[in-house]
């Protein structure tokens, strides 16, 4: 089945790590994607992991996937006012063809305190 | 800078009034896509083109359309909006042959 879960709050003060967990059931899932959306505004492309790897780092971002236990997570070091945001998790899977869709979480709400 | 555009960004229309929502991109995608988004949820497939395939999603209403007149464009059409349809709207694109997704700004609709 097609089931991504995330926490829906995470609060953090400015400078600290933030961790955004998010389990997905599907393991033929090959790409694993972290967006955010900033209020009113659409979706925008962080990182992806493939699903051949267990960690991706891009500057402040690091995504780790466990493949076994279907666990991805983004951390996003010394977290600023800026990262305030809502941030989902999207599996690729495929649905047919050479059609592939994204089945998103329904996101994390992350606060950043001063 | 190559783009996903989607306009217009806030779309007010009445119950029963049809309504078209345009996309365009200019980064020469094979597949566009339409996501419905309602308040605090995860954005929600309705349908995608591959080229000139459309592809629909097996719960999208038949209320939605949607046209691809060429790469560029897209477009979806609301036949008889319902106070249940006012959501964010967000258009997205990719590459035929990988997975990731490129989202525009995205439309709000409000049905009054």
């Amino acid at each position: 089945g097609e089931d991504v879960e995330q926490s829906l709050f995470l609060s953090v003060r400015e400078g600290d790590s933030s961790v955004i967990n998010c389990t997905y059931t599907d393991s033929s899932s090959t790409y694993l994607y972290w967006y955010k959306q900033e209020p009113g505004a659409g979706l925008q492309l962080l990182t992806y992991i493939f699903s051949n790897m267990d960690m991706k780092q891009d500057q402040r971002l690091t995504v780790l996937l466990n493949k076994k236990d279907k666990h991805l997570s983004l951390r996003i070091a010394d977290t600023q006012t800026g990262d305030s945001a809502i941030y989902f998790c999207a599996e690729s899977i495929e649905s047919g063809g050479s059609n592939y869709k994204l089945t998103f979480g329904k996101g994390t709400l992350l606060t950043v305190n001063p | 800078d190559a783009m996903v555009i989607q306009n217009p960004r806030y779309q007010v229309t009445q119950f029963g009034k049809p309504v078209t929502l345009s996309c365009s991109q200019t980064l020469n995608h094979n597949v566009m896509y339409w996501y419905q988004q309602k308040s605090s949820q995860a954005p929600k497939l309705l349908f995608h083109y591959y080229d000139k395939d459309f592809n629909n999603e097996a719960d999208t209403p038949d209320n939605f359309q949607s046209r691809r007149p060429n790469t560029s464009f897209c477009f979806l059409d609301i036949r008889s909006p319902g106070l249940g349809d006012a959501a964010m709207y967000l258009c997205a694109t990719g590459p035929g042959t990988g997975r990731t997704q490129y989202f525009g700004p995205g439309t709000r609709l409000l049905v009054l």
